[in-house]
């Protein structure tokens, strides 16, 4: 069984490009949610999709958005990026019915120059 | 809103010797928490989730926590530490019946083992 997977594994990008990353929950799983965490930080609560919506969203700007799709899998966009948006960004899966118990992927290591 | 503070940013233990990561809570509802675990280049692992069914949990790899209402505590602990728990850790609260699981994360605790 195929736990959270996430692509790509490293991205290097300039200041002010977009960016897109990827994420398939783990089989079963309905729930994804998004991270970052910053070099020597705790993960920070991004967003939260459930039937294709947003259903909650943390203290980031509009520039992050994101997207689920009917098979459950996600994206996450960066628009206008800076130089902090430099991070290990998370996705995590879970099922609605138990939406705090969540399994995270590897992660995709963003560098913005 | 919850939140969590981990007391300790660095604790260093020798092999076999007992762990204590220590973390309190805030929240304004019956929290849930967890201890995951993250090692170099890995992602985040959960070692065991408290949701109040009992106040001693059990998790993976020796792990256990104790949940301390009156002192609002939920620390980590393991009899012998073991090389490969050498990692970061985190302590992290839930209040689902305020947000749908948006987790809060601590600001971690480096483990360190020596021989």
């Amino acid at each position: 069984d195929a736990g959270v997977t996430q692509s790509p594994t490293h991205l290097i990008k300039t200041r002010g490009q977009q960016v897109t990353l990827r994420c398939s929950p783990k089989s079963g799983h309905d729930t994804v949610s998004w991270y970052q965490q910053a070099l020597g930080q705790g993960p920070q609560f991004i967003f939260q999709y459930y039937e294709e919506e947003e259903r909650q969203r943390g203290n980031f700007p509009d520039r992050f958005s994101g997207h689920q799709f009917p098979n459950y899998s996600s994206e996450l966009n960066v628009n206008a990026l800076l130089l902090g948006d430099s991070a290990l960004y998370l996705c995590a899966s879970s099922q609605d019915r138990d939406a705090e118990t969540q399994y995270f992927g590897p992660g995709t290591r963003l560098l913005v120059l | 809103a919850q939140s969590v503070t981990q007391l300790d940013s660095h604790v260093s233990v020798s092999e076999g010797t007992p762990v204590l990561l220590r973390c309190n809570y805030s929240s304004s509802y019956s929290p849930s928490l967890f201890w995951y675990v993250q090692h170099p280049n890995k992602g985040l692992q959960l070692l065991l989730k408290y949701t109040s069914a009992a106040t001693l949990v059990k998790g993976i790899n020796g792990f256990e926590a104790e949940f301390k209402k009156s002192e609002t505590s939920f620390h980590l602990t393991k009899p012998s530490a073991h090389m490969s728990d050498a990692a970061e850790y985190f302590c992290v609260v839930s209040a689902l019946t305020d947000s749908w699981g948006k987790l809060q994360f601590g600001a971690g605790t480096q483990v360190v083992v020596t021989p």
